[in-house]
């Protein structure tokens, strides 16, 4: 089975351009994810998608956006780059909340190998 | 508003000696916890997760973690380390919005 794909796998842009990263889900995954992790930290969350629907999140600028496409596949853009959003961007899948055996629910996502934007 | 410590930036053991890596975890809410293991130029992969089932867990690789809720702990545990475990740890919260929090992350070096 296919897992997550990312592509392109590596990027490189200068300061002001504009760049679209995409993301292919885990077949029957109806939720995608992205982050970013800088060299020497963990991932940041960026977006969270479900079922075409924006359902999180967190604290990026204006210049982010995201969408997700009616095959669940997702496009992650990142407007006016700055030398600051080099990273490597990774995307993840899950099925959406998942019920635990005791009943308590979780969320288990799936990566990306990533993109590795670099801004010079 | 959740969040996770990792106590240690870097731990060194040699091969065949216990592996432990600690994470201190922070939610408003009944937590998720995970344990993500990224190879270098590799993806990130599940190690184990805690779902408010049993309070200790088993995952892949020999590894172990248990959830302790007085001290708002998740450390992770290896009986014996091998030298293909050398790879970069993450510890992550999951609250009831599903946003995941990551921890900075515990690389792992492994001596022969």
């Amino acid at each position: 089975d296919a897992g997550v794909t990312q592509s392109p796998t590596h990027l490189i842009k200068t300061r002001g351009q504009h760049v679209t990263l995409r993301c292919s889900p885990i077949s029957g995954h109806k939720s995608v994810s992205w982050y970013q992790q800088v060299l020497g930290q963990g991932p940041q969350f960026i977006f969270q998608y479900y079922e075409k629907e924006e359902r999180g999140r967190g604290n990026f600028p204006d210049r982010f956006s995201a969408r997700q496409f009616p095959n669940y596949s997702s496009e992650l853009n990142v407007n006016a780059l700055l030398l600051g959003d080099s990273a490597l961007y990774l995307c993840a899948s899950s099925l959406g909340k998942v019920m635990g055996i005791a009943g308590g629910s979780y969320n288990e996502q799936f990566f990306g190998p990533g993109t590795r934007l670099t801004v010079l | 508003a959740q969040s996770v410590t990792q106590l240690d930036s870097h731990v060194s053991v040699s091969e065949g000696t216990p592996v432990l890596l600690r994470c201190n975890y922070s939610s408003s809410y009944s937590p998720s916890l995970f344990w993500y293991v990224q190879h270098p130029n590799k993806g990130l992969q599940l190690l184990l997760k805690y779902t408010s089932a049993a309070t200790l867990v088993k995952g892949i690789n020999g590894f172990e973690a248990e959830f302790k809720k007085s001290e708002t702990s998740f450390h992770l545990t290896k009986p014996s380390a091998h030298m293909s475990d050398a790879a970069e740890y993450f510890c992550v919260v999951s609250d009831q919005f599903e946003d995941m929090r990551f921890g900075a992350g515990t690389r792992l070096t492994v001596k022969p």
